[in-house]
């Protein structure tokens, strides 16, 4: 159980173009889901939450209008990158939160790698 | 001070061995402490998690907590090579967000 998928897995745009990115939660419904952005040889970034029915909630720092975030289902969020350019250029990761036995817990999809050119 | 500090490695052990990482946290405030592994190239995957203090067993797996000392540990019994992986600790703040230190890289000779 707990499986979580993200679609694509990897994507090479040009520079300005706009890139979608799914994140689906398989076997579980979430109603809160995160994206995180990792670059080489650092650790895992929380960008924003995601929370279904509602608006995402940015950590300081990202901006929620080059990063649109969409949750319109139990099961799906979607995270946008908009205009981007090269140096948007990272591993995308999302988490959905789902209930274990003793907590809550974010399992995480397996993130989509994005380069920018 | 950092929020989550881990040693980066890597930290090497041979085969059968016992690996032992550990990681310490700012935030007193945090209630639950997750281990996740990650191998190159991929996304994280839970290994484990730990909310009250002690030691908690899962097969080869066994984690500690000291919230006094805000300190929390990962053993793994007779490691294998495909135990070779960073290991990221992450305790949990408000509204289920996880912050992650940098992990500390495993490797398991043979």
């Amino acid at each position: 159980g707990a499986v979580v998928s993200q679609h694509p897995s990897w994507v090479i745009c040009k520079s300005g173009t706009s890139v979608k990115i799914e994140c689906r939660s398989l076997d579980f419904q979430a109603t809160t889901m995160f994206w995180y952005r990792q670059f080489p040889k650092q650790s895992l970034m929380l960008m924003a939450t995601s929370n279904e029915g509602s608006k995402a909630t940015y950590e300081q720092g990202v901006e929620k209008d080059k990063f649109l975030i969409n949750h319109a289902s139990l099961t799906l969020s979607t995270l946008t990158v908009t205009s981007a350019h090269p140096e948007d250029s990272s591993f995308y990761i999302c988490s959905a939160l789902g209930t274990s036995v003793y907590q809550e817990t974010q399992y995480f999809g397996p993130g989509t790698r994005l380069l920018v050119l | 001070q950092k929020e989550v500090e881990q040693n980066s490695g890597p930290l090497s052990v041979p085969e059968g061995a016992i690996a032992s990482l550990n990681c310490t946290y700012s935030d007193r405030v945090s209630q639950s402490f997750f281990w996740y592994r990650q191998y190159s190239g991929k996304s994280p995957e839970l290994i484990m998690s730990i909310y009250s203090n002690g030691d908690k067993e899962d097969g080869r797996f066994t984690a500690q907590l000291n919230k006094a000392s805000q300190y929390v540990s990962l053993l793994i019994r007779d490691s294998q090579p495909s135990d070779s992986a960073t290991y990221l600790c992450a305790p949990t703040g408000g509204g289920n967000k996880l912050t992650f230190g940098t992990g500390t890289q495993l490797k398991v000779e043979l």
